[in-house]
């Protein structure tokens, strides 16, 4: 068990739907990490957050948002959801943001669009 | 360009065989970590490893070593005696550092499906 908690871990919903994805990163950590795991494009960074303030963006579309709430936990949002955004979510946490601190995943969120 | 070549797609082996799982990495940074990440078929990431630029020492824990050739830019990965629960995909993973230390995304690698026989 990593610690991090991701929900749902399914979810199911159709094509111009919007959705939310929750993490609540280990406790201690600042911060928080979205990645995107799919066939064609693997694992990819989405988003990063640390103590509440956005540190970097990778390729997110700009249908997808994000934030870190006081409490530091995390949400993604994603709208006017194509199939292509069907794929795995996972978020992962770290104490700060120095390099050498090992990023720990949650399970995902598997996201399929009908 | 930060770049992680895990140029192994797929290997298969037979119970107790060992396995070297393949990672070559391109960075322009002088400091910069490297990590190995399982991925089992449950589909969680599992944190394996993490490696410092300025240390060159291999790791051994356990079944598991890592060997470090910054010569080579190369961080692979070997399985000894190998179990069917080893049976996963194994991902190597750059840390993407900018100055002044605002981010460290991970940069992944392909993976490597590893299929371990009985």
């Amino acid at each position: 068990d990593s610690g991090v908690t991701q929900t749902p871990k399914h979810l199911i919903t159709a094509t111009g739907q919007r959705v939310t994805l929750r993490c609540s990163p280990r406790s201690g950590d600042l911060s928080v990490y979205w990645y995107q795991q799919s066939l064609d494009q693997g694992l990819q960074f989405l988003i990063q957050y640390y103590n509440g303030e956005e540190r970097a963006k990778g390729n997110i579309l700009e249908r997808f948002s994000a934030q870190q709430f006081p409490d530091l936990h995390s949400e993604l949002n994603l709208s006017s959801l194509e199939l292509g955004d069907s794929a795995l979510y996972f978020c992962a946490s770290s104490v700060g943001t120095v390099g050498n601190q090992p990023q720990h995943f949650g399970d995902g969120t598997r996201l399929s669009i009908l | 360009a930060q770049k992680v070549t895990q140029a192994q797609t797929e290997i298969s082996v037979v119970e107790k065989e060992d396995v070297t799982l393949d990672c070559v990495y391109e960075t322009r940074d002088t400091t910069y970590y490297l990590f190995w990440y399982k991925q089992p078929p449950s589909g969680e990431l599992v944190f394996l490893i993490r490696r410092n630029s300025f240390d060159e020492q291999n790791e051994i824990s356990g079944r598991y070593s890592w060997n470090f050739q910054k010569s080579t830019s190369s961080f692979n990965f070997t399985i000894t005696a190998s179990q069917v629960v080893d049976s996963a995909v194994y991902f190597c993973a750059l840390s993407d550092l900018r100055t002044g230390g605002a981010t460290n995304k991970l940069i992944f690698g392909t993976g490597t499906l590893l299929a371990v026989q009985p």
